[in-house]
């Protein structure tokens, strides 16, 4: 079955460092990958959309990377701040045009 | 400000009731959605609607309902058949059921707890 991976650990970065997290996924082949914030107690918020033929997609201080032979995306945060500090969910295209959902891995931005 | 609108924020359900979480978007989406969202699992779909009066079972379907008789609205109703309902509720839309280039917009969430 399709499944992704998100690392389950918290991830504790020291504010101005770049945060790098993984989504992985086996027995797929999605034609994009989706990126979001989430915040406690709120609903996800759209980040980045990447597609399978794009190596890499940037925006301000995100950079998203597809790699579709390693079946994985690595999500990118350079000068972190602690306003960063969520948890970051990854989403790729199913079938039925449903999208499929990683897990979320949580970001801590140390001051 | 348009966005998407759910109520109420949390809901305490008693055992054998029924209970109705509001969703409402001034977006002018056509599509929209109903996830669960448990601690340690990714968000799963429970039913979404690509028009008004039509609406599709998602994953995990047995024990909801819901309905579309306006664009604008998407209540999702628990029944007592759901053994299990406590989870983070959310309500998303989409400008259509094609995702190649779009993105979802998500409510605030509902937390429903059982008494």
């Amino acid at each position: 079955s399709q499944k992704i991976e998100q690392n389950s650990e918290a991830l504790n970065i020291q504010e101005g460092k770049t945060a790098t997290l993984t989504c992985n996924y086996t027995n797929y082949s999605p034609a994009y990958l989706q990126w979001y914030r989430q915040d406690p107690g709120r609903g996800p918020v759209f980040l980045l959309l990447i597609r399978e033929n794009e190596k890499e997609k940037r925006k301000e201080r995100l950079k998203v990377t597809f790699d579709t032979t390693l079946k994985q995306s690595l999500f990118h945060i350079t000068a972190s701040q602690p306003a960063d500090s969520a948890t970051y969910l990854c989403a790729l295209d199913g079938s039925n045009y449903q999208l499929i959902w990683g897990a979320g891995t949580k970001l801590i931005i140390k001051p | 400000d348009g966005g998407i609108t759910q109520s109420p924020k949390y809901l305490f359900r008693k055992e054998g009731q029924n209970v109705t979480l509001s969703c409402e978007q001034n977006l002018n989406h056509d599509a929209m959605y109903w996830y669960r969202q448990d601690p340690g699992q990714g968000l799963r779909l429970i039913y979404y609607s690509q028009i008004v009066n039509d609406f599709q079972k998602g994953d995990i379907a047995e024990g909801y309902s819901v309905s579309r008789e306006k664009k604008e609205s998407f209540p999702l109703t628990v029944t007592s058949a759901q053994k299990n309902p406590t989870a983070f509720y959310l309500c998303a839309s989409s400008y259509g059921l094609d995702r190649a280039n779009e993105k979802l917009f998500f409510g605030s969430g509902t937390q429903l707890s059982v008494l």
